[in-house]
C-alpha cells in the first residue's frame, strides 16, 4: 500500500524557518516525481511546489519562489520543503502527493496524498 | 483567486444527477488534461477523475469527466449522501515556465 506521512508542522513566528519532511513507503521513490499542496483555513487547495525523479527539475508556485525549497532523498525514499521568511499566509495543510512518472510537469495528477502537516505562522 | 473558476457550491436530492463546472483558459485546459479530486469532510483530497474523464480503480462508475475547449465537467448521477464533499479540478497551466492550477473548489451538498 502506498503511504505518504508528513511531519515537521508546527506554530512558528513570522520571518522564521520551518522544514517539512514527507516519508513514502509503498512504492518505488525514486521512480516518481513528488509534490507539495497546500490548504489555508476554511480555503481552497494550492500547488506548492514539484521535483522531478531525480531532482533535476523542480518548480514553484510564485507564492513561494525564492522563500521555498524542495529537496529529495531517495536513499531515504523521502521528500522535504524547507521554508524560510515564513508569513501568516504561509499558514496551511501541507500535503505531499506523489506524481504520475518522474517529471513534475503534465500529463500528470497527484495520487495519492498524505493527510498532510499543519503549519501555522503567528506572532 | 483560482485561475480555474468552479461554482463555489452546487446540491442535489439523492438520486439525481448533478454537474460541477470547470472553466479555464487556452494555457490550462484548452492544452492540457484536467484532474478532479475529492476531499470529504476532514480527510485528505483523493484522486478522483484523471486525464479528462478516466476513473482511478475503486471510483464508483457515477462518476465522470467531460471536457470542450477550455471547460472541464465532473458529473455525478445516482447522488449518494456520501458524495457530500469538496470537488476541485486541476490542470497543468503553460504560462510561466509552467505550474499546476486548482479551481477554487465546489461545496456539493446532498439534501
Amino acid at each position: 500500500e502506498v503511504q505518504l506521512v508528513e511531519s515537521g508542522g508546527g506554530l512558528v513566528q513570522p520571518g522564521r524557518s520551518l522544514r517539512l519532511s514527507c516519508a513514502a513507503s509503498g512504492f518505488t521513490f525514486d521512480d516518481y516525481a513528488m509534490h507539495w499542496v497546500r490548504q489555508g483555513p476554511g480555503k481552497g487547495l494550492e500547488w506548492v511546489s514539484g521535483i522531478s525523479w531525480n531532482s533535476g527539475s523542480i518548480g514553484y508556485a510564485d507564492s513561494v519562489k525564492g522563500r521555498f525549497t524542495i529537496s529529495r532523498d531517495n536513499a531515504k525514499n523521502s521528500l522535504y520543503l524547507q521554508m524560510n521568511s515564513l508569513r501568516a499566509e504561509d499558514t496551511a495543510l501541507y500535503y505531499c502527493a506523489k506524481g504520475r512518472s518522474v517529471g513534475w510537469g503534465t500529463p500528470s495528477w497527484f495520487d495519492p496524498w498524505g493527510q498532510g502537516t499543519l503549519v501555522t505562522v503567528s506572532s | 483567486q483560482s485561475v480555474l473558476t468552479q461554482p463555489p457550491s452546487a446540491s442535489g436530492t439523492p438520486g439525481q444527477r448533478v454537474t460541477i463546472s470547470c472553466s479555464g483558459s487556452s494555457s490550462n485546459i484548452g492544452s492540457n488534461i484536467v484532474n478532479w479530486y475529492q476531499q470529504l469532510p476532514g480527510t485528505a483530497p483523493r484522486l478522483l477523475i484523471y486525464s479528462n474523464n478516466q476513473r482511478p480503480s475503486g471510483v464508483p462508475d457515477r462518476f465522470s469527466g467531460s471536457k470542450s475547449g477550455t471547460s472541464a465537467s465532473l458529473a455525478i448521477s445516482g447522488l449518494q449522501s456520501e458524495d457530500e464533499a469538496d470537488y476541485y479540478c486541476a490542470a497543468w497551466d503553460d504560462s510561466l515556465n509552467g505550474h499546476w492550477v486548482f479551481g477554487g473548489g465546489t461545496k456539493l451538498t446532498v439534501l
